[in-house]
């Protein structure tokens, strides 16, 4: 079983409309979480990373929370654009070693 | 622009071929990866270079060759591939004793195995 589960796998969202996308993760002990964008055909980049101590974090129209105590990360996306057509890939990392558990992205569709 | 170039952005070859993906890093980074895309799975972690030493090569078939010349250059030399090897290779790379997890990757090569 994947350490890192994303909700919804894909959603189709009106451009102006808000919406949030849901990771689940079990890394433990837990450093911190990084969420990503990754336009098609494109490499992923990084929208927010969120340690421990941190319960929300915004970039831009982007606003990213964490629960550590549930293990739950959102992400949510206000007055969507087109643009934001992607998908969205939530990274977690543990203490102590370098590895990286990946899930599998929340694949999101903006139309006019 | 990410700081990470890769070439070919996309591959198409026989299985009898031999060909290989090049990555290049300006970031002053000291660590590169090679990560495997496929639809619908999570990214897999190939093979990881600190330094230019290789310090993790993840079960990876014998296939897929990598080579690391310096700590700017990353190759995936590819032969003898098979058709489920058709994926997005991705590079990244990172600078050791930064925040785990800061990842900076490349637009992606696009591999196709007929």
């Amino acid at each position: 079983k994947n350490q890192v589960e994303q909700s919804p796998q894909s959603l189709i969202i009106l451009e102006g409309k808000n919406c949030t996308l849901q990771c689940n993760y079990t890394v433990s002990p837990f450093s911190n979480l990084r969420w990503y964008k990754q336009d098609t055909g494109r490499g992923p980049v990084s929208l927010t990373i969120m340690t421990f101590s941190e319960n929300t974090k915004s970039n831009g129209r982007y606003t990213a929370t964490l629960d550590a105590d549930t293990k739950q990360s959102s992400l949510h996306i206000t007055a969507s654009q087109l643009s934001d057509s992607a998908s969205y890939i939530c990274v977690v990392s543990a203490q102590g070693n370098n590895r990286l558990a990946f899930g599998k992205g929340n694949q999101v569709v903006v139309i006019p | 622009e990410t700081g990470v170039t890769q070439t070919p952005r996309h591959l198409v070859m026989g299985m009898t071929n031999k060909k290989s993906l090049k990555c290049e890093q300006h970031l002053g980074h000291n660590a590169m990866y090679w990560y495997k895309q496929s639809a619908k799975k999570p990214l897999e972690l190939m093979f990881v270079y600190n330094f230019k030493e290789q310090t993790e090569n993840n079960s990876v078939p014998s296939r897929f060759s990598p080579e690391c010349p310096n700590s700017s250059h990353l190759f995936l030399h590819l032969h003898t591939l098979q058709p489920e090897d058709s994926a997005l290779y991705l590079c990244a790379s990172s600078q050791e004793g930064q925040i785990v997890g800061e990842l900076f990757f490349g637009e992606g090569s696009r591999l196709t195995v007929l």
